[in-house]
């Protein structure tokens, strides 16, 4: 199996920008997460959906920030307009099921807004 | 809403030495995981714990859940480089699908 693949694995974007991640869970796992890593925050949790419906977006820190999950494979996360403070490094995650069965990380994107 | 606090934030240990992470609850937990993410990567997971009073063992590393579920502890014995990295453990409540992370311990080794 090839993990949690995501896309890119570096951005580098100027403010007002738009930015999106993307995301390709583990065949078969029903769950997935973004989550956001900073040094200030640590790794906070932005949305997460099961069976590709959004459960939870009380994460999402803004308007600014959209993620979709359109088939059981795909996953987006949109950054519109972007600003210097989401610089972060971005992990998408999934699982068989939501807190019972462990996470599987991508290799995350690091994103540096200018 | 749960918090789950982790204690020390860095850790500095000369190679041989033991080294020990501390997680804190406010609230009860269901299970309790433990996740190690090296420099530059990303969290892979270690274990996962359910049982009050579980302990659990890899090689040279010791996961401990506490009687009261709200409190989990990792214990690496002689250390070695190769456990650099920063430790995470992640609990969820009862019925929640949602796992909190602590903010981690970094654990650096000195050769």
């Amino acid at each position: 199996d090839a993990g949690v693949i995501q896309s890119p694995r570096h951005e580098v974007t100027e403010m007002g920008q738009e930015v999106t991640l993307r995301c390709k869970p583990i065949s078969g796992h029903n769950s997935l997460f973004w989550y956001r890593q900073t040094m200030m925050r640590g790794l906070e949790l932005l949305i997460y959906f099961n069976n590709n419906v959004p459960i939870d977006d009380s994460g999402m820190p803004e308007d600014r920030f959209s993620a979709k999950m359109p088939n059981a494979s795909f996953s987006t996360l949109k950054i519109q307009p972007s600003e210097p403070r989401d610089s972060a490094v971005y992990f998408c995650a999934s699982s068989l099921f939501p807190a019972t069965y462990e996470q599987y990380f991508g290799p995350g994107t690091r994103l540096t807004v200018t | 809403g749960q918090q789950v606090m982790q204690i020390p934030q860095y850790q500095h240990v000369q190679e041989g030495e033991d080294f020990t992470t501390y997680c804190n609850s406010s609230t009860t937990l269901s299970n309790i995981q433990w996740y190690k993410q090296r420099p530059g990567g990303h969290p892979v997971f270690l274990i996962q714990l359910v049982k009050s009073g579980e302990v659990k063992k890899q090689k040279r590393l010791t996961f401990q859940f506490g009687e009261a579920k709200k409190n989990s502890s990792l214990h690496i014995t002689a250390t070695q480089t190769t456990d650099v990295g920063t430790y995470f453990c992640a609990g969820s409540g009862a019925g929640s699908y949602q796992l909190t992370f602590g903010k981690g311990t970094k654990l650096s080794v000195i050769p």
